[in-house]
């Protein structure tokens, strides 16, 4: 079946520093993975994707690659801040956009 | 205004009690989603909408029904609440599927507490 993995331990963070964020997959191609940030109850809110047949993407002090052959996906945050502390969550894109979903992975930045 | 607002925001019931879960958009989607989100777990999608006379089961669809009531309007149901129903339910809207890269904006959710 299909899986999808991201660090289920929290990532702590000192501020100023690059935040790597992991997600892995099995058993799928997606046509995109997606990247969304979650706030404590709130829901969640879309960053980034990156399509199958690119191998990185940039947004002002994000990153995302994406590596097919690897089955995975790395999220950077660089110049962390305390604000970026969140939830991050991993999603596939698969042609009948029922997205795929991580469970996400607790990013605290520390001052 | 919220552009996908979802009532109500925190609802506890009993168990047996049947509960309704409504969500509506301003984004002029076609497309709606019901998910719950349960710690550990990722979002899980319990029924989806790709248009007003479009209803598909998720991958837990189980103890739940939806109506798609308006392109607007797309309620939860469940029909007699159990205490495992006890999460945190999302609905989600995304644009056309044609050239779409499946973004999909996600109202604030609503946490149901089954005692």
């Amino acid at each position: 079946s299909q899986k999808i993995e991201q660090n289920s331990e929290a990532l702590n963070i000192q501020e100023g520093k690059t935040a790597t964020l992991t997600c892995n997959y099995t058993n799928y191609s997606p046509a995109y993975l997606q990247w969304y940030r979650q706030d404590p109850g709130r829901g969640p809110v879309f960053l980034l994707l990156i399509r199958e047949n690119e191998k990185e993407k940039r947004k002002e002090r994000l990153k995302v690659t994406f590596d097919t052959t690897l089955k995975q996906s790395l999220f950077h945050i660089t110049a962390s801040q305390p604000a970026d502390s969140a939830t991050y969550l991993c999603a596939l894109v698969p042609s009948n956009y029922q997205l795929i979903w991580g469970a996400g992975t607790k990013l605290i930045i520390k001052p | 205004d919220a552009d996908v607002t979802q009532t109500p925001r925190n609802r506890i019931t009993k168990t047996g009690k049947r509960i309704m879960l409504e969500c509506s958009q301003t984004k002029g989607h076609d497309r709606m989603y019901w998910y719950r989100q349960d710690p550990g777990l990722g979002l899980r999608l319990i029924y989806y909408s790709f248009d007003v006379k479009d209803i598909n089961k998720g991958e837990i669809s189980d103890g739940y029904s939806v109506s798609r009531q308006a392109q607007a309007k797309f309620s939860l149901s469940l029909e007699s609440a159990i205490p495992n129903q006890t999460a945190l339910y999302f609905c989600a809207t995304g644009g056309d599927r044609g050239g779409n890269t499946g973004e999909l904006f996600f109202g604030e959710g609503s946490r149901l507490t089954v005692l």
